[in-house]
């Protein structure tokens, strides 16, 4: 199967920092990515839609401020966490579309711990 | 609107028992796909199914079955003798056309296996 690889894997960092997620698809082309969330113990919260080339989709209710997206290449997506507080403490995890956007599969990261001191 | 309802948030078996986890979903699309993922506590989505709604067939992969009945909007999973291993957090998604694609996927909350000696 394809894969998908994020980086770091973990990362802690102090409240006010930024930090940046990488999200890779190693062995395909991606225009498409999909950004979650995961707080403890709860679902995947979809976040942002993120398409080569282009200005991402964010889903209602996140701040595409906070949460910077950029789709510069074929196999690269990256997240940026802004100003970090405590509360943006959480598991982010990406996926790529390998083929159509319509139809084609979804491969998973293995998702990036991030802790907001 | 789309939703996808894991209503049990945890479930304890002992080894080799039996357990089916229950996905009831909601959608508006006549074409939709729909996923089990696994997820250990490590934090990495493991793929296990993907289903279209087209395709009522039962299926049967080893220990794990899928019984998919569009007249109830269910896709439930049952996992046959279990073992210590299959001890995760199983998540059911849709997929719709409509609302991004196949690849833009709606969560459930997810349902606690835990599986004990």
């Amino acid at each position: 199967g394809a894969v998908v690889s994020q980086h770091p894997s973990w990362v802690i960092c102090k409240s006010g920092t930024s930090v940046k997620i990488e999200c890779r698809s190693l062995d395909f082309q991606a225009t498409t990515m999909f950004w979650y969330r995961q707080f403890p113990k709860q679902s995947l919260m979809l976040m942002a839609t993120s398409n080569e080339g282009s200005k991402a989709t964010y889903e209602q209710g996140v701040e595409k401020d906070k949460f910077l997206i950029n789709h510069a290449s074929l196999t690269l997506s990256t997240l940026t966490v802004t100003s970090a507080h405590p509360e943006d403490s959480s598991f982010y995890i990406c996926s790529a579309v390998k083929g159509g956007p319509g139809t084609g599969e979804l491969f998973f990261g293995e998702g990036s711990r991030l802790t907001v001191l | 609107a789309q939703k996808v309802t894991q209503a049990q948030t945890e479930i304890s078996v002992v080894e080799k028992e039996d357990v089916t986890l229950d996905c009831v979903y909601e959608t508006r699309d006549t074409t939709y796909y729909l996923f089990w993922y696994k997820q250990p506590p490590s934090g990495e989505l493991v793929f296990l199914i993907r289903r279209n709604s087209f395709d009522e067939q039962n299926e049967i992969s080893g220990r794990y079955s899928w019984n998919f009945q569009k007249s109830t909007s269910s896709f439930n999973f049952t996992i046959t003798a279990s073992q210590v291993v299959d001890s995760a957090v199983y998540f059911c998604a849709l997929s719709e056309r409509r609302t991004g694609g196949y690849n833009k996927l709606i969560f459930g909350a997810g349902t606690r296996l835990a599986v004990h000696p």
